[in-house]
């Protein structure tokens, strides 16, 4: 069974600039988490999607990050224009129904500069 | 507010010893409790997971955790370590009337030496 993939797996932008980061989840889990890690802290949740439905939106740090999942599948997380304090590893993550456990991608690492 | 400390950054250990990588937390309820490990270049791979049931729970690769609910604690251990156990170690909780999210530690940088 593949695991979570994420793409690109490195993306070094200048400050300004627009960045989409992508995830493809597990077959089968309608539950699709993104992260990210700021600077050796803490991993913090962003937001979540059920199948195409965003459940939980409350750790987008403002509108300049747009996140989309159109049919259920794959997800986007734009950035849009990135300022350099969103420079970070981004982590997806993938749980099939009713299953406590998350199931993370390896990360794309973004510098902003 | 929801919050997992790991108080060291960075925990030292000779190779045939054993090692504890702490974690504490603040969580409302009784939450699940998780361990994750990300060695160089990958991804976080799940390790082992406390949801009910026996304090000491065993994952993959030979660690086990034990939950301290009066110190609201859950710290990994193992036996004897492996230089091929050295990578950055995550504690997280989920919160079971808040399901969807994990609440994580900074991580703790597992060094152990031959």
């Amino acid at each position: 069974e593949a695991g979570v993939t994420q793409f690109p797996s490195h993306s070094v932008i200048e400050k300004g600039q627009t960045v989409t980061l992508r995830c493809d989840p597990i077959s089968g889990h309608d539950n699709l988490y993104w992260y990210r890690r700021v600077m050796g802290k803490e991993i913090k949740f962003l937001l979540h999607f059920v199948k195409e439905s965003k459940q939980d939106e409350s750790g987008m740090p403002n509108n300049r990050f747009l996140a989309e999942r159109t049919g259920g599948t794959y997800s986007t997380l734009k950035v849009q224009p990135a300022e350099l304090e969103d420079s970070g590893v981004y982590f997806c993550a993938s749980s099939p129904p009713r299953q406590e456990t998350q199931y993370f991608g390896p990360g794309t690492r973004l510098l902003v500069l | 507010a929801q919050s997992v400390a790991q108080p060291e950054d960075q925990v030292n250990v000779a190779e045939g010893n054993p090692l504890t990588v702490k974690c504490t937390y603040s969580v409302s309820g009784n939450p699940y409790l998780f361990w994750y490990v990300q060695y160089p270049n990958r991804g976080l791979q799940f390790l082992l997971k406390y949801i009910t049931g026996d304090n000491l729970v065993k994952g993959s690769y030979g660690f086990e955790a034990e939950f301290n609910k009066s110190q609201t604690s859950f710290h990994l251990k193992k036996p004897s370590a492996l230089v091929s156990d050295s990578a950055l170690y995550f504690c997280a909780v989920r919160d079971r009337t808040n399901f969807n999210k994990f609440y994580f530690g900074s991580g703790t940088k597992l060094n152990v030496k031959p």
